[in-house]
């Protein structure tokens, strides 16, 4: 998967549940992030990671949380609060500071049942 | 807040005609501008960048130009082929010292009618 996992492939939360979503990556990677993606529409940024032990809110962080207690791993935990998390999520990875761009983990498709 | 405009939102070319997709960026401060190519229920694939001190790349049937100035982007396929059917992701990266932030556009989705 290219150095970057994401699992499950698919996932089934029922309602007023908490589920997370893995993401782990073997490149070394020190910048890290989360998006979601609906149809239609592109990629928003929900979580991003600089270095371990340190994460920011990005653009939809609400009903969301995430940890980075180690540099291959941030999980990402779709809480109850999130009204309408059926959707298509990505985690991605990327040197801090370089010119690649981002690596894509496979993602995870969450449907509510 | 920064934002990265794409259009047109969907395109359909005859096989073998060229393609274009234009972006727009907002943050001044971007200097790094990927473009990605989603297979249906695919993860986004990098497929062509390009920085802020190069106004052209090119890459086979694929090239990205830049007009910093006008905070403009664009991407070029030529020939397309059927495979070349996709979503396409532009983005806009900057680097700055305390934040590395990319924002995505809306993605364009081609179609390449054999």
């Amino acid at each position: 998967d290219g150095g970057i996992t994401q699992s499950p492939k698919y996932l089934f939360r029922k309602e007023g549940q908490n589920v997370t979503l893995s993401c782990e990556q073997n490149l070394n990677h020190d910048a890290m992030y989360w998006y979601r993606q609906d149809p239609g529409q592109g990629l928003r940024l929900i979580y991003y990671s600089q270095i371990v032990n340190d994460f920011q809110k990005g653009d939809i962080a609400e009903g969301y949380s995430v940890s980075r207690e180690k540099k291959e791993s941030f999980p990402l935990t779709v809480t109850s609060a999130q009204k309408n998390p059926t959707a298509f999520y990505l985690c991605a990875s990327a040197p801090l500071a370089g010119s690649d761009g981002y690596t894509f983990g496979s993602g995870t498709r969450l449907t509510v049942v | 807040g920064e934002n990265v405009e794409q259009h047109p939102s969907t395109l359909s070319v005859q096989e073998g005609d060229s393609a274009v997709i234009k972006c727009t960026y907002s943050d001044s401060a971007s200097n790094y501008f990927p473009w990605y190519k989603q297979e249906l229920g695919k993860r986004p694939q990098l497929i062509i960048d390009i920085r802020s001190n190069v106004g052209e790349k090119k890459d086979q049937r694929i090239a990205v130009t830049l007009n910093k100035t006008a905070k403009h982007f664009s991407l070029h396929i030529t020939e397309t082929q059927p495979e070349d059917s996709a979503v396409y992701f532009c983005a806009a990266r900057s680097f700055v010292a305390s934040y590395d932030k990319v924002i995505f556009g809306p993605g364009t989705s081609l179609s390449v009618i054999p």
